[in-house]
């Protein structure tokens, strides 16, 4: 079955650092498009990262400098670490698998499996 | 930065025509995918380049895209599907989501 599962969320303080993981299965981290989704409390969805399969990656201008996004290849593994935590990093964060390229005039992107995802709380 | 704008809240009697738009500064010249979440549950992709449905996605699920708006469409909407519908799109190697448009089937 194809699927990811996330891990490692947590209640951390402000300015506290924090590692999430996201374990594939049925396919390769390493072989697909990875994003990083979160979710604030009643809040939309607000997109964090993506690493390509060929080790890209890109930011929210929200996150970039804080979080980083890797993967072990060994593992099957995606991570997001996370430092300098604020308290409106507090959501929900899914893990999702991405697809994207240009299909004639036009770039795509689009992502078609989700975890459950994660939650992280920064508070004192 | 860029921005997609959905209304807020869209109301449809059971059976109906639900649509849904997402608009955008020439937004017909970027695919579209949209998302169904429902209370507690992570998001489902439903449409993605415009107006491809993912395997499983029922028919009634359609999409398009130009000018300035795209929309979901949901002919002969039911009671399941009433839930949170988000559209997005790519723009300059950034992920754009839009506000996210409440579906209630009334």
């Amino acid at each position: 079955e194809v699927q990811v599962v996330e891990s490692g969320g947590a209640l951390v303080q402000p300015g506290g650092s924090l590692r999430l993981s996201c374990t594939a299965s049925g396919f390769t981290v390493s072989g697909n498009y990875m994003s990083w989704v979160r979710q604030a409390p009643g809040q939309g969805l607000e997109w964090v990262s993506v690493m390509y399969s060929g080790g890209t990656t890109y930011y929210a201008d929200t996150v970039k400098g804080r979080l980083t996004i890797s993967r072990d290849n060994s593992k099957n593994t995606l991570y997001l670490q996370m430092n300098s935590l604020r308290a409106e990093d507090t959501a929900v964060y899914y893990c999702a698998r991405a697809y994207g390229g240009n299909s004639g005039r036009f770039y795509y992107y689009y992502m078609d499996v989700w975890g459950k995802g994660t939650t992280v709380t920064v508070s004192s | 930065s860029y921005e997609l704008t959905q209304p807020p809240s869209v109301s449809v009697s059971p059976g109906q025509t639900a649509s849904i738009t997402c608009s955008g500064d020439k937004l017909g010249d970027k695919y579209v995918c949209w998302y169904q979440q429902k209370p507690g549950q992570s998001p489902v992709l439903v449409i993605y380049q415009d107006a491809k449905r993912p395997s499983g996605i029922p028919e009634r699920f359609s999409g398009s895209n130009s000018g300035n708006t795209a929309t979901l469409t949901i002919s002969g909407t039911q009671a399941m599907d009433e839930a949170d519908y988000y559209c997005q799109a790519w723009d300059s190697s950034t992920v754009v989501f839009g506000g996210g448009t409440k579906l209630t089937v009334l």
